[in-house]
């Protein structure tokens, strides 16, 4: 009940599309679920979050979508670039406070110029 | 304002030795948290640390272990090194529970041979 599933492992797309990556929860106590960016050789950073009393939220060429109903989350990457190649984690954290984060298995994305 | 740093940034140790990694809080934050990342298990919750005191744990052996000091700053150890505890172990910090933007160090890889 504590995992949270992330497909797909890697995805290449090309510059100028739109990259998706979906997650899927079980635990309905989750409450906050953030997207992190990771690049080779540096900790993850945090690049959108989202509450489920909304169902999307969109900051820049990111947006996060969010289905209650169905326990599922998804980030879009709008005008995809070739400096957004990284790996993508979602998570999940339950009590409103994201101290205890549960990661997905991380998505490698790779834009092709 | 400095980020999380964490040191050292490589260790070399050997199986059955110990361990101890630093790790210092963005300034005026008050909440530690650890993570382990591999390739096999991606990122896991460690623990969390407020105020000195533990408020979450995940499901690790008691090899490891950590405090936290009353600058924030926070120390985990782990002891009786094995192969599997190679990784980079990730430091995160946020201003406290309730908190939601937890940011992350560059981690400190770990090899044990």
């Amino acid at each position: 009940q504590q995992q949270v599933k992330q497909s797909p492992q890697s995805l290449i797309v090309q510059k100028g599309g739109i990259s998706i990556i979906n997650c899927a929860y079980e635990n309905t106590a989750f409450d906050y679920f953030p997207w992190y960016q990771q690049f080779p050789g540096k900790g993850p950073a945090l690049l959108i979050a989202i509450r489920p009393d909304v169902s999307e939220k969109k900051e820049g060429r990111f947006t996060i979508s969010f289905n209650k109903s169905a326990k599922q989350f998804s980030l879009h990457i709008m005008d995809s670039q070739p400096g957004d190649s990284a790996t993508y984690f979602c998570a999940a954290s339950r009590d409103q406070g994201a101290q205890k984060l549960v990661f997905g298995q991380g998505t490698r994305l790779t834009i092709n110029p | 304002k400095a980020g999380v740093t964490q040191t050292p940034r490589y260790l070399i140790k050997t199986r059955g030795q110990q361990v101890t990694l630093s790790c210092s809080p963005i300034s005026g934050h008050r909440s530690v948290s650890w993570y382990q990342q591999t390739p096999g298990q991606g990122l896991q919750f460690l623990f969390e640390y407020f105020s000195e005191t533990q408020r979450n744990k995940g499901n690790f052996p008691g090899r490891f272990s950590g405090r936290q000091f009353s600058n924030s700053r926070s120390e985990m150890n782990v002891s009786t090194l094995e192969l599997g505890d190679s990784a980079l172990y990730l430091c995160a910090s946020s201003s406290g529970p309730g908190g939601e933007t937890q940011y992350f160090g560059p981690g400190t890889r770990l090899l044990v041979l």
